[in-house]
């Protein structure tokens, strides 16, 4: 299967809201309600911060929110803070217990 | 509390065997599913397989990336709380981090530290 597509970059000035894509096909994102999102800092392993689309794990801030329309998934941080930078990926179910990663996106504050 | 800890042998020889192992402290492996997932230098993760052992039948059952399914294969050893991977003919292309990770809802909730293997003669 073929990687979802992330934008390569993102930036915001703090307070303010970015929103970030994440495309697939009918065979993974757009068939089922299973993409989760990840913040990786430098260094860092990745964190979970969205499953099934939009529930957010507990101890993640509310400023995280998820959604998808079609086959597109969307990640909004609202309220820009600094430690907000970093680099985020989505992960979509693509049936048959494989799973998809995005190429990442950075997000810069 | 549940942690995972990667081990193995940081550096790999080209068309050699890469092999880790991945260690469950503070909870069952056989309780949660596992995948592996790797990230070469300034790049994207990329999910390699995971592995879900059975208690009732005391087996495992495995799901692998289609693209690494002929050289991947993902184990457990459930009277160590471990379970492993192994990748045949690597190449310096596989030069990364690679992680073990819990699934949960369809996502990973859970990941170890990281260990980086290098693929270099």
């Amino acid at each position: 299967q073929s990687a979802l597509t992330q934008p390569p970059s993102a930036s915001g000035s703090r307070g303010q809201s970015v929103t970030i894509s994440c495309t697939g096909t009918s065979d993974d994102v757009g068939g089922y309600n299973f993409v989760s999102w990840y913040q990786q800092h430098p260094g860092k392993a990745p964190k979970l911060i969205i499953y099934e689309v939009s529930k957010r794990p507990s101890g993640v801030p509310d400023r995280f929110s998820g959604s998808k329309s079609g086959n597109t998934a969307s990640l909004t941080v609202s309220g820009l803070q600094a430690e907000d930078e970093a680099d985020y990926y989505c992960n979509s179910y693509a049936g048959g217990n494989i799973r998809v990663f995005g190429g990442g996106t950075k997000l810069t504050v | 509390q549940v942690q995972l800890q990667e081990s193995g042998r940081g550096l790999v020889k080209p068309s050699e065997t890469l092999s880790l192992t991945c260690t469950v402290s503070g909870g069952s492996i056989t309780n949660y599913d596992l995948s592996w997932i790797r990230q070469p230098p300034g790049k994207g993760l990329e999910w390699m397989g995971y592995v879900h052992h059975s208690v009732i039948s005391n087996s495992a059952s495995t799901n692998y990336n289609p693209s690494l399914k002929t050289r991947v294969t993902i184990s457990v050893d459930a009277s160590n709380n471990q379970f492993s991977l192994r990748v045949t003919s690597v190449t310096a292309a596989e030069t990364a981090v690679y992680y073990c990770a819990r699934n949960w809802n369809y996502g990973f909730d859970l990941w170890g530290q990281g260990i980086l293997v290098i693929v270099s003669s």
